[in-house]
């Protein structure tokens, strides 16, 4: 079946601009993860949604960083105002959960590389 | 110092050798450890899954976990040129929802010459 896609898969913006980043998971996946890549630092945790529970949004670097996933399906990740220093990959999973709330290997999307100028 | 160190490389070893992969942590609460392997411009996939300390064998790939020293390793066997890649290791505290959370390490790139 289809895995996990984003889009675009490249973005170049401005510093101040805002951007959106769009994640489709694995159909009938309820655990949804945003990572953000940067060189050097390997895959730093962002966001978790788990079905229709509160997201879990402790690895957002500051407020100009939000996410919301409508119809516990698509997530769309917003930045707000970009920074040079916002320039990484961004990567989406999902994984499926399991009775009593285990969830499975997460499964990654290809990234969205964002480069602010 | 990070939760999570792993040597960045980069390795380069010949096609057919034995290939060793580390990374140590320091958050004991760590249980389940994994080994990622990202090709260029592509997202991670999962190789390996370890609860807890021992070994997992996959074919060519074994996992080693010993957390009395906070320790994790893959063992790549009879290396190919398809293995070039670099490979994270991610580990999780766990919890009623499974593997939520992960925190990896930074990845080591690892070129098979043939």
């Amino acid at each position: 079946g289809a895995g996990v896609s984003q889009s675009p898969s490249n973005k170049v913006t401005e510093k101040g601009k805002d951007v959106e980043l769009r994640c489709d998971p694995i159909s009938g996946h309820t655990a949804l993860y945003w990572y953000r890549q940067s060189l050097g630092q390997g895959l730093e945790f962002l966001i978790y949604f788990q079905g229709n529970s509160a997201p879990d949004k402790s690895g957002l670097p500051s407020d100009r960083f939000s996410a919301e996933r409508t119809g516990g399906s698509v997530s769309t990740l917003t930045i707000q105002r970009t920074q040079q220093e916002d320039s990484a990959v961004y990567l989406c999973a999902s994984s499926s959960t399991f009775l009593a709330g285990f969830t499975d290997t997460q499964y990654f999307g290809p990234g969205t590389r964002l480069t602010v100028l | 110092q990070k939760e999570v160190e792993q040597d960045p490389g980069p390795l380069s070893v010949p096609e057919g050798a034995i290939v060793s992969l580390n990374c140590t942590y320091s958050n004991s609460a760590f249980q389940y450890f994994m080994w990622y392997r990202q090709y260029s411009r592509k997202g991670p996939e999962l190789l390996m899954y370890t609860y807890s300390s021992g070994n997992k064998e996959d074919g060519r790939f074994t996992a080693q976990v010993d957390k009395s020293s906070k320790y994790i390793s893959l063992f790549i066997r009879d290396s190919q040129p398809s293995d070039s890649a670099t490979y994270l290791c991610a580990m999780s505290e766990g919890s009623n929802f499974g593997n939520e959370k992960l925190t990896f390490g930074t990845g080591t790139r690892l070129t098979i010459i043939p």
